[in-house]
This record gives C-alpha cells, sequence and structure tokens, in this order.
C-alpha cells in the first residue's frame, strides 16, 4: 500500500545548480504535506511543509510546489550546497484527527562539489 | 531549540527479549508517535498517543508492543519479546497541535539490534 511514492531512489547535482525532488500520492485526503532531510545516524529534520490550499510554499533556498489534480509535489533546491546532501522524505497527512503521517521511500540526494 | 531525545542510541537484545525503548518529547507538546525504519526502507507509522491513550496504531503494532507515559515527561515504546524482523530504527515523534500545521519533530532514533 504505497500511498506516497518517490520514484527516484537517488539523485546527483551539481553544486549551486538546481535539485528537484518529486514525489507523487495516491490518496485524495491528503490535505498537509511535508518535506524532511534526513543524515545518517539521525532522525528525520522537518524542512518544508504545504498545506492543499496553496500550490506554492517557498522558504529561502527550498520551495514546495502542489499540483493536487495529478497527485504531485516537488521540492526544488536552488542553489543547491554540498550540505544538502542527504536523504529526503516527502511525507503526507490526512485530517484524521491523529496527524499520523504517510512517508514515501526516500531520494537520496548527492550535491558534488 | 527543544528536541525530543531518545534513549538508548542503539540497543542489542537477542530473540525472545523484552527491550523498552524511551523517548523524552518536547515539554509543551500533546500527541506522541513511533515510527520505526527498517534498513533502506521507508519510515513507517507504528501508533500515536494522546490524552493517555493510544489514538491509532498501524498493523505493525500487534500484540508484543506497548506504549506507556509513565510520567510527565518519558514516553517508551515496549517489546515484549523480540523477533529478528524487529531490528530497525525507531524514532519517536511529538507534535503540539495541528494549529498553524506545525510539523511532527523526530528524535535520532534508538537502532534495535535483535540477534
Amino acid at each position: 500500500d504505497q500511498q506516497v511514492k518517490q520514484n527516484s531512489p537517488s539523485l546527483s547535482v551539481q553544486e549551486g545548480r538546481i535539485s528537484i525532488l518529486n514525489c507523487d500520492y495516491t490518496n485524495s485526503m491528503f490535505d498537509y504535506f511535508l518535506w524532511y532531510k534526513k543524515y545518517p545516524a539521525e532522525g528525520p529534520t522537518f524542512l518544508i511543509s504545504i498545506s492543499s490550499i496553496k500550490d506554492k510554499n517557498e522558504d529561502g533556498r527550498f520551495t514546495v510546489f502542489l499540483n493536487k489534480s495529478a497527485k504531485h509535489l516537488s521540492l526544488h533546491i536552488v542553489p543547491s550546497q554540498p550540505g544538502d546532501s542527504a536523504v529526503y522524505f516527502c511525507a503526507a497527512s490526512a485530517p484524521s484527527g491523529t496527524y499520523k503521517y504517510i512517508f514515501g521511500t526516500g531520494t537520496r540526494l548527492k550535491v558534488l562539489a | 531549540e527543544p528536541e525530543v531525545t531518545q534513549t538508548p542510541s542503539h540497543q542489542v537484545t537477542q530473540m525472545g527479549q523484552e527491550v523498552i525503548l524511551r523517548c523524552v518529547p518536547i515539554s509543551n507538546h500533546l500527541y506522541f508517535y513511533w515510527y520505526r525504519q527498517i534498513l533502506g526502507q521507508k519510515v513507517e507509522f507504528l501508533v500515536s498517543f494522546y490524552n493517555n491513550e493510544i489514538s491509532e496504531k498501524s498493523e505493525i503494532f500487534d500484540d508484543q508492543f506497548s506504549v506507556e507515559r509513565p510520567d510527565g515527561s518519558n514516553f517508551t515504546l515496549k517489546i515484549r519479546s523480540t523477533k529478528l524482523e524487529d531490528s530497525a530504527m525507531y524514532f519517536c515523534a511529538s507534535i503540539n497541535d495541528r494549529a498553524g500545521n506545525s510539523p511532527l519533530h523526530f528524535g535520532n532514533g534508538t537502532r534495535l539490534t535483535v540477534t
């Protein structure tokens, strides 16, 4: 039951260029979407989120885009830095009252210096 | 910035033994969670806890698992009789509430190795 999918297990980008990470979902009840970054031996760290009433949210170098009709969201990192190298998980939740998140399988981003 | 803390960072146990994983959520948070990540796989929801009771649990969270908030600060996950397939990273998380769409805050995890 893969309600949240990240089809690219890995991505390599040159420093200074744009990184685009993609995520697809199947559950139309999801109303809140998030991106987390994870380094080895650490827990997921919140990066940016977006509510279903918006189609774009920006925070510094990070922008999340939501296309509800396509059930697709993406994370843009501009410019990419070597310190951005990590595994990125998208997550989604539905208004169930428990705020349970469903995570994707993650995309390993490597930013090359 | 306040953070979720988990102990121990690594726990090794023999199959069939009981383990207790400990977490101290952020102090003003009201909702508490356990997630796990088997090596190389996605982060999976186990259980949510609010107002001193389980509010939701996944299929993974069977009778071998239990959670408790024994005092005002700790939140524990107990596995009664560990199996090899319980080997994973276990993450505790907490949230104040969804007002303003605040995100879950995760701890750094406990790596459980069952031999």
